[in-house]
């Protein structure tokens, strides 16, 4: 079975500085997704990143990127350009792309960032 | 699109009365998730169905829980009797088919909060 682990239960940045979460992920498959979601404190789930096992390159979104290490299993966040808004736990996802017909995510326990003005 | 609509956003019970909560997916999407958060095991996935049939329902703690999906925009999630351990909050997801979509996201509703007293 796939494991997520994230690391750093809190961390916290300075408003315009940048941060980076942590995420690890233990699995046999060789072809997979990432994701990180973000929950602000009004619970609701929202996407920020998603990174496909198959492709080299780190995926971006604005102040957002990836570190991907396949060999490693390793997946972290960096926010460039912190702002209050970011302020929300993140959680690190893993879904299989492996066929079968299994597709859940596998969460890890998330960081909770605090971002100071 | 209205996203996930899930009801109700918030729920107080007695322990061993009925709690059902309901999902109405994102329209043309025919993969849905429960998943359950709790601060001491994460966000878990409950039971995942694939056009309208339970796909792994190995999450679902035991006999007191049921979920259905009668059809393609709408299921729901049963606990009876429920229990105080089952405070939790109880998220429904909806994605296009997995299999056939690349870029394959799972829409998360805003969440139900039960708390069973």
């Amino acid at each position: 079975a796939q494991t997520v682990t994230q690391s750093q239960p809190e961390m916290s940045v300075q408003e315009a500085e940048t941060v980076t979460l942590s995420c690890t992920y233990d699995t046999s498959e060789s072809d997979y997704y990432l994701f990180w979601y973000k929950q602000p404190p009004s619970r609701q789930m929202i996407l920020v990143i998603r990174q496909e096992a198959y492709k080299q390159q780190n995926a971006t979104e604005n102040r957002f990127s990836v570190n991907f290490q396949k060999a490693a299993k390793s997946f972290s966040l960096k926010i460039s350009d912190s702002q209050l808004g970011d302020a929300a736990m993140y959680f690190c996802a893993y879904r299989t792309n492996s066929g079968g017909s299994n597709y859940k995510l596998t969460f890890g326990k998330g960081t909770l960032l605090t971002v100071n003005p | 699109d209205a996203g996930v609509i899930q009801s109700p956003r918030h729920e107080v019970t007695e322990m061993g009365q009925e709690v059902t909560l309901r999902c109405k997916p994102i329209s043309g999407h025919n993969s849905l998730f429960w998943y359950r958060q709790t601060m001491m095991r994460g966000l878990e996935l409950l039971i995942y169905f694939n056009n309208n049939v339970p796909i792994d329902d190995s999450g679902m703690p035991e006999d007191r829980f049921s979920a259905k999906m009668p059809n393609a925009s709408f299921s729901t999630l049963k606990i009876q009797p429920s229990e105080p351990r089952d405070s939790a909050v109880y998220f429904c997801a909806s994605s296009p088919d997995p299999r056939t979509e690349l870029y394959n996201e799972q829409f998360f509703g805003p969440g139900t909060r039960l708390t069973v007293l």
